[in-house]
């Protein structure tokens, strides 16, 4: 069965508002979590990787007061994005794993 | 720089026909990962296989396959006697040894015909 977990699986929203995703790891505990973003027919781009206990590390180009952040327990990690607009309309994905690096199911985010 | 390029953009087979997907990487660690992930329309990324650098022994796993070629950078994913349920999106990733990020690949689309 799953191994990670995602919180909404899909969510439409007003543009100006915030949404928040939760990214869990069911059967082991994850210091490290990835956030990704897919854009329709296209390759999934790393947008961060979420650190259990500290700041995240985001990659270049991503905007960290706009997708925040928050690896609160080795369990779960939370992607907000914030004062959304509809160009951050996509599919999000989040990963946990060490070795096997498994994906969560991923949320569709749709801005309005 | 890590790099996986997938040059098949979108493949078309009629079911029952065998099928190789390919992968070529570039890396300058001599210790990194391989990885073949299936998207199918659902979304959700699917583990197939992952393989390390020091293994370059050819994987079976029922109707998939993997040939492992350091000499050519490549990780080549067949699947014999494709069915309609191996339509998706596949992806191949590339983690180097001193790291934790995957990198993707463009992905290939498989549409598997009756």
């Amino acid at each position: 069965g799953a191994v990670v977990s995602q919180h909404p699986s899909r969510v439409i929203c007003k543009s100006g508002t915030s949404v928040k995703i939760e990214c869990r790891s069911l059967d082991f505990q994850a210091t490290t979590m990835f956030w990704y973003r897919q854009f329709p027919k296209q390759s999934l781009m790393l947008m961060a990787t979420s650190n259990e206990g500290s700041k995240a590390t985001y990659e270049q180009g991503v905007e960290k007061d706009k997708f925040l952040i928050n690896h609160a327990s080795l369990t779960l990690s939370t992607l907000t994005v914030t004062s959304a607009h509809p160009e951050d309309s996509s599919f999000y994905i989040c990963s946990a794993g060490k070795d096997r690096r498994d994906f969560g199911p991923g949320t569709r985010l749709t801005v309005t | 720089a890590q790099k996986v390029t997938q040059a098949q953009t979108e493949i078309s087979v009629v079911e029952k026909e065998d099928v190789t997907l390919d992968c070529v990487y570039e890396t300058r660690d001599t210790t990194y990962y391989l990885f073949w992930y299936k998207q199918p329309p659902s979304g959700e990324l699917v583990f197939l296989i992952r393989r390390n650098s020091f293994d370059e022994q050819n994987e079976i796993s029922g109707r998939y396959s993997w040939n492992f070629q350091k000499s050519t950078s490549s990780f080549n994913f067949t699947i014999t006697a494709s069915q309609v349920v191996d339509s998706a999106v596949y992806f191949c990733a590339l983690r180097e040894g001193g790291g934790n990020k995957l990198t993707f690949g463009t992905g290939t689309q498989l549409k598997v015909e009756l």
